[in-house]
This record gives structure tokens, C-alpha cells and sequence, in this order.
């Protein structure tokens, strides 16, 4: 089944102890990226990859760090969080082109206290 | 600066019924435009897409309008069903661009 799956679903953790959100498709996309969800701004991108070790800022990269040393996974940093990055994260990945968000992941509720 | 704006947060339609969902942005040089349908704690799904070549186009019970002139587009559904009650989030691409921006989401409420 082509899925793109994110670990974990939630997090509850303290500013400034570095975490690590994962993400992993099976579809052997080449474009991947990061989006944080919040109320009444819909989702504003973090960070994309358009192939392994391509990565480039999206509207919202401060305090975020990525990585893409393989082409099926695509790690979501965060060295030192702080309470304004709780939110709801999701990753994505697509084939590139017009479609490069065509699956999402089930998210990761993230609480920074 | 909200290029993407759906300026209706929910719509509350009856079963069998045609939902409406607007979509304005401020963008010209958006030229591919989409929507996504979200259940809670579920990741969005791809639903329906349209180019700006086009003004409209037709997937089952979903259809997508766009007036460029406007910048304006719109998502029908016909006819409403209680499973497409979610959040639809329109969104779009710049030409060249490697993001989608999205817009704010509006909460479908599909009533029997």
C-alpha cells in the first residue's frame, strides 16, 4: 500500500530538547517536504527535497533542520524547540512537477512546554 | 500575507444537496490550482485539481471552477454525502515553484 508514514503521531516535550519527527514513503518519490498546520493559516511549508541530498527552504525553516540522505526518508529536525513550534506537522511526497504533494502523512501533533 | 483565502472557516450543507467552496487568491502567476479533503487525525488527501488553462474540471460528483479574472475558485459537490463532511483546503503553485500554498481550510458539515 503506498503510504507516506510519520513517527510519532504525538509529542509532548520540553523547550529546548532536540527532537526528531521521522518520515518514510514507499513509493520511491523524489520530492518530499515538511508543512505545520495551525488555526486560521492553514499549512505553510518548512522545508522540501527534490532528491537525496537536495534540500531547500520553504516559507517557514526557522528552527527547523532537515535532512535527505535517502531517497525513502526525509527526518524533521528540531535542535532546540520552542513553544511556538507546537503544532500539527505533516510530510508529504510526489513524484515532483505540478503534483509533488500527492500524499500526505498521518501527521504529528507536536506540544513544546 | 494570505495569497490563498478561504474566507468561509464552515459550511453546514443538507444531504443530497450541492456544497459550494470558494477559494480567492491574490497571486497571478499561480498557474495550477488544487484541493485536498482532511478527516481528523488524518493527513490531507488529494482530491481534485485544475490547471489555469482550464476553467473547469470534472471528477464524479466533485468539479472544480476557476475564473482567472476573479482569481477565483470554487469546488462543487453534487450530491452532498455525510462521508464528505471534513475540511477541504484549497491550494495552489507558482509556476516553477516547489510549494503549495495553502489556504485557510473551510469545515463541511454535510447534515442528514
Amino acid at each position: 500500500e503506498a503510504q507516506v508514514t510519520q513517527n510519532p503521531r504525538y509529542l509532548i516535550t520540553v523547550t529546548g530538547k532536540k527532537l526528531t519527527v521521522t518520515c518514510s514513503q514507499n513509493m520511491n518519490h523524489e520530492y518530499m517536504s515538511w508543512y505545520r498546520q495551525d488555526p486560521g493559516l492553514g499549512l505553510r511549508q518548512i522545508y522540501y527535497s527534490m532528491n537525496v541530498e537536495v534540500t531547500d527552504k520553504g516559507d517557514v525553516p526557522e528552527g527547523y533542520k532537515v535532512s535527505r540522505k535517502e531517497k525513502r526518508n526525509f527526518p524533521l529536525i528540531l535542535e532546540s524547540p520552542s513553544p511556538n513550534q507546537t503544532s500539527l506537522y505533516f510530510c508529504a511526497s510526489g513524484a515532483g512537477g505540478f503534483f509533488s504533494e500527492a500524499f500526505f502523512g498521518q501527521g504529528t501533533r507536536l506540544t513544546v512546554v | 500575507d494570505q495569497q490563498v483565502k478561504q474566507n468561509s472557516p464552515s459550511l453546514s450543507v443538507q444531504e443530497g444537496r450541492i456544497s459550494i467552496l470558494n477559494c480567492d487568491y491574490t497571486n497571478s502567476m499561480f498557474d495550477y490550482f488544487l484541493w485536498y479533503k482532511k478527516y481528523p487525525a488524518e493527513g490531507p488527501t488529494f482530491l481534485i485539481s485544475i490547471s489555469s488553462i482550464k476553467d473547469k474540471n470534472e471528477d464524479g460528483r466533485f468539479t472544480v471552477f476557476l475564473n482567472k479574472s476573479a482569481k477565483h475558485l470554487s469546488l462543487h459537490i453534487v450530491p452532498s454525502q455525510p462521508g464528505d463532511s471534513a475540511v477541504y483546503f484549497c491550494a495552489a503553485r507558482r509556476k516553477g515553484a516547489q510549494k503549495l500554498v495553502f489556504g485557510q481550510g473551510t469545515r463541511l458539515t454535510i447534515n442528514p
